[in-house]
């Protein structure tokens, strides 16, 4: 069974905080890679992508890649309490020649005023 | 922008009904997806399809059927509604290619009594 592990949290981070948010993967031949972000009752919403190796920034969000460890981390500087919400990592794997997204079960994320 | 829409957001229904979920998208994606999310379980694929009338099984088809007699058209069918299929349900489109993301609908929040 090919997972995506994150740690449920609740994570809790004071305004202005940096939040690292982790994840795994156990496909090594996964290629490309997803944050959502999902407030409660909503569905999620798409935030960061990454395929390479190493940083991608976007404004406030720092997505990291290393394939060679199978993990993919996100980053959110300068925390604001409209970040509360539960990330999700996604990973989208080749699977019987389809592709296949697997999701983790979410970070909470509690950004403390 | 991509829109992906879900005929309810709120249903009720008894044990034993069959219960329609449609789910519609407006940018030509060749494949969508249904999914379920319970708390601490996380997104789970119940069905996809990678064109019109394809359909493929994903982690938990069990008691659930779909039909995609159109593109832009995917539908999921409850044969015999159970208390344990009381869920939130979420439809997504994507196109095809290894790094595209999927776009989600708002969610079908269904209870069955």
């Amino acid at each position: 069974q090919k997972e995506v592990e994150q740690n449920s949290g609740p994570l809790s981070v004071p305004e202005g905080a940096i939040a690292s948010l982790n994840c795994t993967y156990s496909d090594r031949g996964s290629q490309s890679f997803f944050w959502y972000r999902q407030y409660s009752g909503k569905s999620p919403e798409l935030i960061m992508f990454i395929y390479s190796n190493g940083d991608k920034e976007d404004g406030r969000f720092t997505a990291q890649l290393n394939k060679a460890s199978q993990y993919v981390s996100l980053l959110i500087r300068d925390s604001q309490p409209s970040d509360s919400a539960t990330y999700l990592c996604a990973v989208n794997e080749p699977s019987g020649g389809y592709q296949k997204v697997t999701f983790g079960t979410g970070t909470k994320l509690q950004v403390i005023p | 922008d991509v829109k992906v829409t879900q005929s309810s957001r709120y249903l009720v229904k008894r044990t034993g009904e069959k219960v329609f979920l449609e789910c519609v998208q407006d940018m030509d994606h060749e494949n969508m997806f249904w999914y379920r999310q319970d708390p601490g379980l996380g997104l789970r694929l119940i069905y996809f399809s990678y064109d019109v009338k394809m359909k493929e099984k994903g982690d938990i088809p069990e008691g659930y059927s779909v039909s995609r007699e159109k593109k832009e058209r995917f539908s999921l069918i409850l044969e015999s509604a159970s208390t344990n299929q009381t869920s939130m349900y979420l439809c997504a489109s994507r196109p095809g290619g290894m790094r595209e993301t999927q776009y989600f609908g708002p969610g079908t929040r269904l209870l069955v009594l």
